[in-house]
């Protein structure tokens, strides 16, 4: 099922600019996880945002929480072709399940 | 390196024709589940492993199951696919604390 919007749905850019993406979410959530999926492949996990947290970091990866608006952010700095992909906020269901966001199409132009 | 392995990654069944697909995983994780994605869309949970406890969602048609003989295993069933199952299926597995998925690549299933 899926808990919450992603927007854009579709994001195109120079390489070197940075993107952003952003989730919205409808229930109270322990902890919010984006993931990246190329095309025809599976999807890899990025990184976890735990409900106690505002910002985390890794790499060229920013994403920030605000539980009061319910609501995420994505950010990749520098971007690069390599980047061009979807990708998925999800937060924690119930009994182990993920509920996801639709999810946002990158595409990094050179 | 531990990794979820999908087979086959591209599936080509007929109309009405059984079709299993299959992943492994070396990680050792207590749950395992199994996604269906149609394109451009997010991935739709159709049932999951906690060990041995299946958990079905509501909406998954009859027409799918799943086995689990082993830790390591999972299998996905379709016993007469139809053209609206043509999609991309996905295999995840987590440990029980709810940390993150770790998916296999997935197999392509086309119905003919």
């Amino acid at each position: 099922s899926q808990q919450g919007e992603e927007d854009p749905q579709a994001l195109s850019i120079q390489e070197g600019e940075n993107a952003t993406m952003n989730c919205s979410y409808k229930t109270s959530i322990n902890n919010l996880q984006w993931y990246r999926q190329n095309s025809g492949r599976g999807l890899v996990h990025l990184i976890l945002i735990r409900s106690n947290e505002r910002e985390k970091h890794s790499g060229r990866l920013r994403v920030t929480l605000d539980t009061s608006k319910k609501s995420s952010s994505l950010l990749i700095t520098a971007s690069r072709a390599a980047d061009t992909a979807s990708y998925f906020c999800a937060t924690e269901g119930s009994n182990y399940q993920l509920i996801w966001g639709a999810g946002t199409k990158l595409i990094i132009k050179p | 390196d531990a990794m979820v392995i999908q087979n086959p990654r591209y599936q080509v069944t007929q109309f009405g024709k059984p079709v299993t697909l299959s992943c492994s995983q070396t990680l050792n994780h207590n749950v395992m589940y199994w996604y269906q994605q149609k394109s451009s869309q997010a991935p739709k949970l159709l049932f999951h492993y906690y060990d041995k406890d299946f958990n079905n969602e509501a909406d998954t048609p009859d027409n799918f199951q799943s086995r689990r003989p082993n830790t390591s295993f999972c299998f996905l069933d379709i016993r007469s696919p139809g053209l609206g199952d043509a999609a991309m299926y996905l295999c995840a597995t987590s440990t029980q604390d709810r940390q993150p998925q770790h998916f296999g690549d997935g197999t392509r299933l086309s119905i003919l």
